[in-house]
């Protein structure tokens, strides 16, 4: 069965702080990678995508990185800000699937 | 505005009453999917549609569940006899999926609060 695992599921950091939020998963077989930042009451929006062929990709202060042999991916924020308070959501695509494995989040609280 | 546009933002109901949810997705995209989100948890898939041909829909669902893509344009989502355990948020999401390719991201509406008193 398809399974995506996050960690932790919340987080609380200082402002200005680096975090690291992690993703396991089972989907096979694998095509993408996705997280996606959901701020409160609002739907998820993509931040960065990982392919099989890539380990690392950056989208500002937000750094995606895969490991497709371990099935692990992680998504590290350098210099947090208030904004950056909301539930980031790891997604896998497969090849052989229309829809894709959500997991449950990660609650990041930024505080000043 | 040519994001994803969902409707109502909130809909507070008596259980037993039926309910309608209206998702208007980005204009040139062929996918269009419907997600449950219950608080601390991730979207969970109820069902999607290619165009107009509804392609998968979650055993999760029950017959009191159901959507349409008229045209392959907006697409509904109706719930009969509402139950407490309904309430949720009702994500809609929209893509472009190319023949053989896994890339396109999706885009979501903001998504409509259903609460069942």
């Amino acid at each position: 069965k398809n399974q995506v695992e996050q960690s932790p599921q919340s987080l609380i950091i200082l402002e200005g702080k680096n975090c690291t939020l992690q993703c396991n998963y089972t989907v096979s077989p694998f095509s993408n990678l996705r997280w996606y930042k959901q701020d409160t009451g609002r739907g998820p929006v993509s931040l960065t995508i990982m392919t099989f062929s890539e380990n690392t990709k950056s989208n500002g202060r937000y750094t995606a990185t895969l490991d497709a042999d371990t099935k692990q991916s992680s998504l590290h924020i350098t210099a947090s800000q208030l904004s950056d308070s909301a539930s980031y959501i790891c997604v896998v695509s497969s090849t052989n699937a229309g829809k894709s494995t959500f997991g449950d989040g990660t609650t990041l609280t930024v505080k000043p | 505005d040519t994001g994803v546009s969902q409707d109502p933002r909130h809909k507070i109901t008596k259980r037993g009453q039926n309910v309608t949810f209206r998702c208007d997705p980005i204009s040139e995209h062929n996918r269009l999917y419907w997600y449950r989100q219950t608080l601390g948890q991730g979207p969970e898939f109820l069902t999607y549609f290619q165009n107009e041909a509804q392609l998968e829909k979650s055993r999760l669902l029950s017959d009191r569940f159901s959507a349409e893509r008229p045209k392959g344009s907006f697409s509904t989502l109706e719930i009969q006899r509402t139950e407490q355990g309904d309430s949720a948020m009702y994500l809609c999401a929209s893509s472009q999926q190319d023949r053989g390719s896994y890339n396109s991201p999706l885009h979501f509406g903001n998504g409509t609060r259903l609460t069942v008193t």
